[in-house]
């Protein structure tokens, strides 16, 4: 099956600090999404981003489809930013919206 | 809008006891979907519905695992019996039903049900 995997694992920033996390998938992909568990373990969406490049706030996101590969950029981090991200993606045609997560990236943003 | 509702929050159990989980998705959504998170991991599919009937379910341990959604609006994810590692968050989600093969809905997800096995 398709593998995806993020890096970097951990990441631990003093607040106001800028980071990148990334999602390497191994195969062509219909669609990824990037999430934010919260310590509480709540999953929210950040970015529905298939291709192209998109922002929200402090947070944007790219995605280059032909290089499997995408980009999630924090910048001004904020101690409300820790918790786990996760990329997880959608294989091609047919396959049902399912979707395959990474590991994801713990990050932790100190004071 | 309310969103995907779950419950129990927590719940702790012995193991070969038995557990169920409740699902009640966003109004409107055709589409559910259950994850087992194991601590550490991303979450994994266990099985997908559209309306009432299974699309997928190909990674549910069948032999212990069950879900049902016979109303086509809320669902229930049963574990009988039960293993020390089915200890897991247990994650519902939802989408609109899809309209057209390359469309694509967002997945919404619930809080979770936490399952601890001793």
């Amino acid at each position: 099956g398709i593998q995806v995997e993020q890096s970097p694992p951990d990441l631990i920033l003093q607040e106001g600090a800028n980071s990148t996390l990334r999602c390497n998938f191994s195969d062509s992909v219909n669609n990824l999404q990037w999430f934010h568990q919260n310590p509480w373990g709540q999953l929210i969406n950040l970015f529905y981003i298939p291709s192209g490049t998109k922002q929200n706030g402090r947070l944007s996101a790219t995605t280059v489809a032909t290089e499997r590969y995408s980009l999630l950029y924090i910048s001004s981090s904020q101690t409300t930013d820790s918790g786990v991200y996760f990329c997880a993606v959608e294989l091609g045609v047919g396959a049902g919206n399912m979707l395959t997560f990474g590991g994801g990236t713990r990050l932790m943003v100190k004071p | 809008e309310a969103g995907v509702a779950q419950s129990p929050r927590y719940k702790i159990i012995e193991k070969r006891q038995s557990v169920a989980f409740w699902c009640n998705p966003i109004s409107g959504h055709a589409t559910l979907y259950w994850y087992q998170q194991i601590l550490g991991q991303g979450p994994k599919l266990l099985i997908q519905f559209q309306n009432n009937g299974v699309v997928d379910d190909s990674q549910l341990p069948k032999d212990r695992f069950s879900a049902e959604r016979l109303k086509g609006v809320d669902s229930t994810l049963k574990i009988q019996p039960a293993k020390l590692e089915d200890s897991a968050v247990y994650l519902c989600a939802s989408t609109p039903l899809r309209l057209a093969v390359f469309s694509y809905n967002e997945q919404f997800f619930g809080p979770g049900t936490r399952l601890t096995v001793l």
